[in-house]
């Protein structure tokens, strides 16, 4: 059965330090998610992305934040100078119709 | 900013037994409505959605009920099973089309042999 994928799984990085989180949606899904949890807090939502460019956005995703997909299987999630308070789990999700698929998240730590 | 509010963060039932989860939503332009299933480590699975033209969906063991003059949906599982016991997330879009889900605050559910 199809899944989306992440990688990596953790990733520990300075605060101030530029990370990319890589995520592989489900090959023929159309539309391209990235939502954060923040520990013991709800599952947000980042950004969506449809036909190569942004769709919708959440406040949360600021000027640090940029998504791109640099070819036909990646869809990325990059902060540019990490904080504290990005210290989360990051999933990435795709679909085609109906229900969003959910990869199994990139745990970010930001010391 | 509250929009899907599940209101009880855990629930126990005996295995065998139906499970009742609830969810309630406040954005009255909300049509589209997911139940998933997320085990520690891993994202979110999905189970069953409902759109806002129906009041029911059954699948298998899942049964989605949707009241929409009351703003609310539950989950039914029947008959629960110890493989249930996992954090479930209502969630909630405005169109189905590529829009961005609105998570509750997720519900524990342990499941007793």
């Amino acid at each position: 059965e199809p899944e989306v994928t992440q990688t990596p799984s953790h990733q520990v990085t300075q605060m101030g330090q530029e990370v990319i989180l890589r995520c592989v949606p489900i090959s023929n899904h159309l539309y391209f998610y990235w939502y954060r949890q923040i520990l013991g807090q709800k599952v947000e939502f980042l950004v969506s992305f449809y036909n190569n460019e942004i769709s919708e956005k959440s406040e949360i995703f600021d000027d640090q934040f940029s998504v791109e997909r640099p070819d036909g299987s990646n869809f990325t999630l990059k902060i540019r100078s990490t904080k504290l308070e990005d210290s989360a789990m990051y999933f990435c999700a795709s679909k085609s119709l109906g229900e969003q698929y959910f990869g199994p998240g990139t745990r970010l730590t930001v010391t | 900013d509250q929009q899907v509010k599940q209101n009880s963060p855990s629930l126990s039932v005996q295995e065998g037994r139906i499970s009742i989860l609830n969810c309630d939503y406040t954005n009255s332009m909300f049509d589209y409505f997911l139940w998933y299933k997320k085990y520690p480590a891993e994202g979110p699975t999905f189970l069953i959605s409902i759109s806002s033209i129906k009041d029911k969906n059954e699948d298998g063991r899942f049964t989605v009920f949707l009241n929409k003059s009351a703003k609310h949906l539950s989950l039914h599982i029947v008959p629960s099973q110890p493989g249930d016991s996992a954090v479930y997330f209502c969630a909630a879009s405005e169109g189905n089309a590529g829009n961005m889900l609105t998570f509750g605050g997720g519900t524990r559910l342990m499941v007793k042999p």
